[in-house]
Formats: C-alpha cells, sequence, structure tokens
C-alpha cells in the first residue's frame, strides 16, 4: 500500500536555526514527490516537486532534497514567518488520476 | 488574480440539511480534485475530473456526496443530509494536463454541522 510518513510531527526552532524535516515514502512507482506550506485555515501552498533521486530544489530559506526512500525539507535560518504546517505528498506512477497520497505533516514554529 | 476559487469560505449548517460547494479551477487547468481535510490530518482525497468526466471516487465517498463538472470548468461538490461527521475543510485542487504534475490549491470551504 503506498504510503507517506512525515517526522517529527511538530519542531520548535528558534530563529536563525537551521533543521531538517522528513518525509519517508512507499509507492508502487514514484511520477513525483510534493511539497507543500500550509498556513492555519488555508489550503496548501505548492512549494517543489522532485521527480527522480539525486534531485533538489531550492526556494529562499528551503531545500528539497530526494532519494529513493525518503526527502528532506532543510530551512535554513528560518524566520518567524516561516511558522506553518509542511505537507509531503507523493503521486503514484500507476493509474492515471494522478491522484496524492499525502502524510500527516510537520507542523514548524519558528521563535523570535 | 487566476488562481483557484471556493465558494463559501465557511458554512454552517444543521444536521440533515444540503450542502453545495463551488469550485473554480485556474482557467487552463483540465484536472480538478476534491480534497476533506480534518484537522492534524493530510488532505483526503474525495474525486478527480479530467475535463467534465469524474474519473474516480473514493471508496470512502458514501452515497451523501456527488460531484459534478457541468462543461468541464467549474465543479460543485454537495453533501445531502450531513451528519456532525462531515465538518470539516473541503479542498478543491487544479493541474493542467501533462508535466508538471503539482496540484494548486483553493483556499479551501470550511464546514460546521451542527
Amino acid at each position: 500500500e503506498d504510503q507517506v510518513t512525515q517526522s517529527p510531527e511538530a519542531l520548535r526552532l528558534q530563529e536563525g536555526e537551521s533543521s531538517s524535516l522528513n518525509c519517508s515514502y512507499t509507492v508502487s512507482g514514484l511520477r513525483g514527490l510534493f511539497w507543500y506550506r500550509q498556513d492555519p485555515g488555508k489550503g496548501p501552498e505548492f512549494l517543489f516537486t522532485l521527480y527522480s533521486a539525486g534531485e533538489e530544489k531550492e526556494k529562499e530559506r528551503l531545500k528539497a532534497t530526494l532519494t529513493k526512500k525518503e526527502s528532506f525539507l532543510h530551512i535554513t535560518a528560518p524566520k518567524p514567518e516561516d511558522s506553518a504546517t509542511y505537507l509531503c505528498a507523493v503521486q503514484a506512477s500507476a493509474g492515471n488520476n494522478r491522484k496524492l497520497i499525502w502524510g500527516l505533516g510537520t507542523s514548524l514554529a519558528v521563535n523570535p | 488574480d487566476t488562481g483557484v476559487s471556493q465558494d463559501p469560505r465557511h458554512k454552517i449548517t444543521k444536521r440533515g440539511q444540503n450542502v453545495t460547494f463551488r469550485c473554480d479551477p485556474i482557467s487552463e487547468h483540465n484536472r480538478l480534485y476534491w480534497y476533506r481535510q480534518t484537522l492534524g490530518q493530510g488532505p483526503e482525497f474525495l474525486t478527480y475530473f479530467q475535463n467534465e468526466a469524474q474519473l474516480e471516487k473514493s471508496r470512502l465517498l458514501s452515497d451523501r456526496f456527488s460531484a459534478e463538472r457541468p462543461k468541464g470548468s467549474f465543479s460543485t461538490l454537495e453533501i445531502q443530509r450531513t451528519e456532525q461527521g462531515d465538518s470539516a475543510m473541503y479542498l478543491c485542487a487544479s493541474s493542467a494536463p501533462g508535466e508538471p504534475y503539482e496540484q494548486y490549491f483553493g483556499p479551501g470551504t470550511r464546514l460546521t454541522v451542527t
């Protein structure tokens, strides 16, 4: 069964304290792995798509990497405005519906 | 703004009433998805449209739920005889044909069933 597990469930950082969020997955053929940011009461906001092992994407203080079994979202020198829930999702290559299989998310709090 | 829009943003209804939500996808996107999300959970897939065709519906979705996408443009999600367990955020997403495959989400409709 396709599955996504994110860790930790919650993370509290001081401003400027770099860290990484983990997303491990099992899927019958990976079409893509996606990272989203979600603020309370809002829909998920797309951040990155990763397609193959070894791929990396960067955006401001965020960097996403992918291996055959997991992805990391590295946050460098975070600011309070980076506080949000970060969701990871995978899309299996089998089937044509492209539905996303989601993890439960990591709730990140960055203290000033 | 050309993002995904949803209406209403909030809906409070009494148990047993019917409710309908609307989603307007990004204009050139032919694929449209409905998800449901409860607190502390990731989005849960409900149904998927490619153009006007509903190609998949979650087995978790009871017969009280129905979705349409006439003419392959906007979509509606109707819940009949609402139950308290239906209280959740209902999210709509759309994606373009071909690569890239990412889905873009609307702001969601928060449903509260009293």
